[in-house]
């Protein structure tokens, strides 16, 4: 069974702080790994990896991907009132049926404060 | 830009009721699939459907169903709701092929079951 395993589970930070969120998972057939943001509702789509060492980046969020220690981080440097939503990291299996299917972690609520 | 449509937003209801929700999409997306998201435990997969004659249960099927009316359309069923239904329910699409893992979602219809 996939799974992956999001930390911290929440985080609580003041604007201009630097934050890291870590994603690791166990996939029998990996595929790619994206990252979410989700603010009220429908999660937003921020970033897929599918290869180790290549940081995506995004203004002040960047990302990247471990393929060998199975695990990805997220970056938000400088973060922003407007940063505060729930990140989710999952993993897309590359499996027969179950191609192109996500499994999402528990996500990590992130805080920011004025 | 509602590309992915549910219906209803919110629904409250009572145990033993009979529930539908509808997804539509404009994408033209070969993909959909329905999540329930509780807090804690990120997106949990419930069914998936690769195109109109292909349906998949997902991680946690049980006491739901769907139906998969056209491309555009993914209903899910609860036969009969209980309390512990209650929750945020995602619809998404996704396009199929390689390297297409991003996953489009609905606004959510927030249920719940008294």
């Amino acid at each position: 069974e996939d799974k992956v395993v999001q930390s911290p589970l929440s985080l609580v930070v003041h604007e201009g702080d630097t934050v890291t969120l870590n994603c690791s998972y166990e996939v029998t057939n990996f595929r790619s790994l994206l990252w979410y943001k989700q603010e009220k509702k429908a999660p937003t789509f921020l970033f897929m990896l599918t290869s180790s060492g290549i940081e995506k980046k995004s203004g002040r969020l960047s990302s990247i991907l471990d393929k060998k220690e199975l695990f990805s981080i997220l970056n938000i440097t400088a973060t922003q009132t407007g940063d505060s939503a729930i990140y989710l990291c999952a993993v897309a299996n590359a499996g027969g049926t179950s191609y192109g299917k996500l499994t999402f972690g528990q996500g990590t609520i992130l805080t920011v404060h004025p | 830009d509602a590309d992915v449509t549910q219906t209803p937003r919110n629904r409250i209801t009572k145990t033993g009721k009979r529930i539908m929700l509808e997804c539509s999409q404009t994408k033209g997306h070969d993909r959909m699939y329905w999540y329930r998201q509780d807090p804690g435990l990120g997106l949990q997969l419930i069914y998936y459907s690769f195109d109109v004659k292909d349906i998949n249960k997902g991680e946690i099927s049980d006491g739901y169903s769907v139906s998969r009316q056209a491309q555009a359309k993914f209903s899910l069923s609860l036969e009969s709701a209980i309390p512990n239904q209650t929750a945020l329910y995602f619809c998404a699409t996704s396009l199929a092929g390689q390297g297409n893992n991003e996953q489009f979602f609905g606004p959510g219809t927030r249920l719940t079951v008294l």
